[in-house]
């Protein structure tokens, strides 16, 4: 079965440091999303990107963040100077040309020190 | 703003007893509705959804949901809960549109005595 794939599952990294949270959407998807969850906290959406735009966001995808579809099988979340505030699990999804049903990947633990 | 309630943060139910995890949500016009579950330290897996049609849904895991317009809710309910079923439950409420975000609620944690 098709399944979306996120790498790496757990990342460390240094607060004010640039991370890159990477997807692989299941491949004939064409609506790629990025959702989090602090620890304790609901699932959040950030941002959904489709035809190479962003399509919608949160008050939470502020200027730090950015996506991006790189080539035709990944899709990318970039944190350019993260906060303690972002430590979180990141879980990428996407859904097919009906749209309306999103899959989601395993997450990306990440852990600001 | 669409929005979603899990009245029941935790509950604690007997293998083999019948289960209900409430949802209630907020939404002007007709929603998509979904429920996931996430076990511990894994992803989002797609339980069931509600689009249209019939009001009761079937899905995976012996699960079911009823879609009550007049309430507002969307639980989901299992006749014999295995030991297995343990983890989170989250409710999700999405536009009809496609590309839409999913708005969550704050989840339900179930446990399963022996």
């Amino acid at each position: 079965e098709p399944e979306v794939t996120q790498t790496p599952s757990h990342q460390v990294t240094q607060m004010g440091q640039e991370v890159i949270l990477r997807c692989v959407p299941i491949s004939n998807h064409l609506y790629f999303y990025w959702y989090r969850q602090i620890l304790g906290q609901k699932v959040e959406f950030l941002v959904s990107f489709y035809n190479n735009e962003i399509s919608e966001k949160s008050e939470i995808f502020d200027d730090q963040f950015s996506v991006e579809r790189p080539d035709g099988s990944n899709f990318t979340l970039k944190i350019r100077s993260t906060k303690l505030e972002d430590s979180a699990m990141y879980f990428c999804a996407s859904s097919g040309p009906g749209g309306a049903q999103a899959f989601f990947g395993q997450g990306t633990r990440l852990t600001v020190v | 703003a669409q929005s979603v309630t899990q009245p029941d943060i935790h509950i604690t139910v007997s293998e083999g007893a019948s289960l209900e995890l409430r949802c209630n949500y907020s939404y002007g016009a007709t929603p998509y509705l979904f429920w996931y579950v996430q076990s511990p330290g894994q992803g989002l897996q797609l339980l069931l959804k509600y689009f249209s049609g019939d009001t009761l849904v079937q899905g995976i895991k012996g699960f079911e949901a009823e879609f009550k317009r007049s309430q507002s809710s969307f639980n989901l309910r299992k006749p014999s809960v295995h030991w297995s079923d343990a983890a989170e439950y989250l409710c999700g409420v999405g536009a009809t549109n496609a590309g839409n975000m999913l708005t969550f609620g704050g989840g339900t944690r179930l446990m399963v005595k022996p």
